[in-house]
């Protein structure tokens, strides 16, 4: 089964970084790009950011809100994409998912994982 | 923020329809395929609804899309308990090139 693992989650104080792990099983993870998205408490889902595959040269692209804190990464070789986020805010707590592949024709993520909660406390 | 618009919430009694509307720009819906997701706490969105009309297998044939212009649409008939949830539309924008999330909207069964 096509399967996707978030982990790394927990609690920082505001300031500080912290690193997502995306591991992945049962597709060829390095064919589609990953993308992270997040959800706040009581907030809807958001698209923070993508990295490409090595046909487009890891690419990366990200909104606004996570722009110059926010960094994706990937290590194909270890079917394992990253989510490095520095200078945590209060307003950065939220779940954490990855996805891999969006299909640009249907408009839709073809694989989600379960996400990890991340807490930045003041 | 997002900026396909969805109403905050809707509600409706077991057995009846309801709909959930989605609008956007010429940036987003406009030129591109809409999806549609149900997200529960604590799990991964549901894809109910892709390339606007689009149903995936095994997903229930009470759930329907459409589009037109700028603006999307998902329509659950026959409404059910577990059909409780928040609901979201997405599409690629050209602007932000990513895929964009409407604001969700949170669906009551009565």
């Amino acid at each position: 089964d096509e399967q996707l693992v978030e982990s790394g989650g927990g609690l920082v104080q505001v300031g500080q970084s912290l690193t997502l792990s995306c591991a992945a099983s049962g597709m060829r993870f390095g064919g589609s790009g990953i993308h992270w998205v997040r959800q706040a408490s009581g907030k809807g889902l958001e698209w923070l950011g993508r990295i490409r595959t090595t046909a487009n040269n890891f690419a990366t692209s990200y909104a606004a809100s996570v722009k110059g804190r926010f960094t994706i990464s990937r290590d194909d070789s270890k079917s394992t994409a990253f989510l490095q986020m520095n200078s945590l805010k209060t307003e950065d707590t939220a779940v954490y998912f990855c996805t891999w592949g969006f299909d640009f024709w249907s408009g839709y993520f073809k694989i989600w994982g379960q996400g990890t909660l991340v807490t930045v406390s003041a | 923020q997002a900026v396909l618009t969805q109403p905050p919430s809707a509600s409706a009694t077991p057995g009846q329809r309801v709909t959930i509307s989605c609008s956007g720009s010429s940036s987003n819906i406009g030129p591109n395929a809409v999806s549609w997701y149900q997200h529960l706490p604590g799990t991964a969105p549901k894809l109910l609804i892709h390339n606007n009309n689009q149903r995936p297998s095994g997903v229930s044939d009470r759930f329907s899309g459409s589009k037109s212009g700028t603006s999307a649409s998902l329509a659950i008939s026959g409404l059910q308990s577990e059909d409780e949830g928040d609901y979201y539309c997405v599409a690629w924008d050209d602007g932000l090139t990513g895929p964009m999330f409407g604001g969700g909207t949170k669906l009551t069964v009565l």
